[in-house]
């Protein structure tokens, strides 16, 4: 069974510029989560998604977005970036039902933003 | 919203001694809690995790407690071993219908001296 997958692996832009960021969730999963993993902060949880729908979102400002497909792909979108953006993106996907709950990582994007 | 502290940022231990991570939360409706284990270069992933009808959980050399009244869990490794050395993640969230946001600790970092 293939696990979650992201790409692209790496990313370089720079400030001001939008980066758009991909996550295949393991086949079967309906749930994907954003992370953002900076140096030194941990998990900072940023998107749920799940059925296609915004479940919840965590505190970032709205230049952060995403969306879900109806294969339950989703990409993240973060707009007008900034130096401090510069971090690993995680992906996770869960099959979004209760007594499941485990959250299965995807590799990354690293992203930096020069 | 859920805030979750964790303690200590970098723990050595001796290889065969055990190691013990603690982690407050701070939202008593939070009723899930699973640690994560990353190591270097590598995607997290789930290692243990307790439900809050639990006060103990274990799984061969590792075991997690749950203090509700406190508000706090704890991750404890007996007879570590150099492959336990990695940053380890504790998370809270509150379960419903389904997975909800994960709030992660800050992380610790173990590093076992052989």
């Amino acid at each position: 069974e293939a696990g979650v997958t992201q790409s692209p692996t790496h990313l370089i832009k720079t400030r001001g510029q939008q980066a758009t960021l991909r996550c295949s969730p393991i086949s079967g999963h309906t749930s994907v989560y954003w992370y953002q993993q900076a140096l030194g902060l941990g998990l900072q949880f940023l998107l749920w998604y799940d059925e296609g729908e915004e479940r919840n979102r965590g505190n970032f400002p709205p230049r952060f977005s995403g969306r879900q497909f109806p294969n339950y792909s989703s990409e993240l979108n973060v707009n007008a970036l900034e130096l401090e953006d510069s971090a690993l993106y995680l992906c996770a996907s869960s099959t979004g039902t209760s007594g499941s709950n485990e959250q299965y990582f995807g590799p990354g994007t690293r992203l930096t933003v020069t | 919203g859920e805030n979750v502290e964790q303690h200590p940022s970098t723990l050595s231990v001796q290889e065969g001694d055990s190691a013990v991570i603690k982690c407050t939360y701070s939202d008593s409706a939070s009723n899930y809690f699973p640690w994560y284990k990353q190591e270097l270069g590598k995607r997290p992933q789930l290692i243990i995790d307790i439900r809050s009808n639990v006060g103990e959980k274990k799984d061969q050399r590792i075991a997690v407690t749950l203090n509700k009244t406190a508000k706090h869990f704890s991750l404890h490794i007996t007879e570590t071993q150099p492959e336990d050395s990695a940053v380890y993640f504790c998370a809270a969230s509150i379960i419903h219908f389904g997975n909800e946001k994960l709030t992660f600790g800050t992380g610790t970092r173990l590093t076992i001296i052989p």
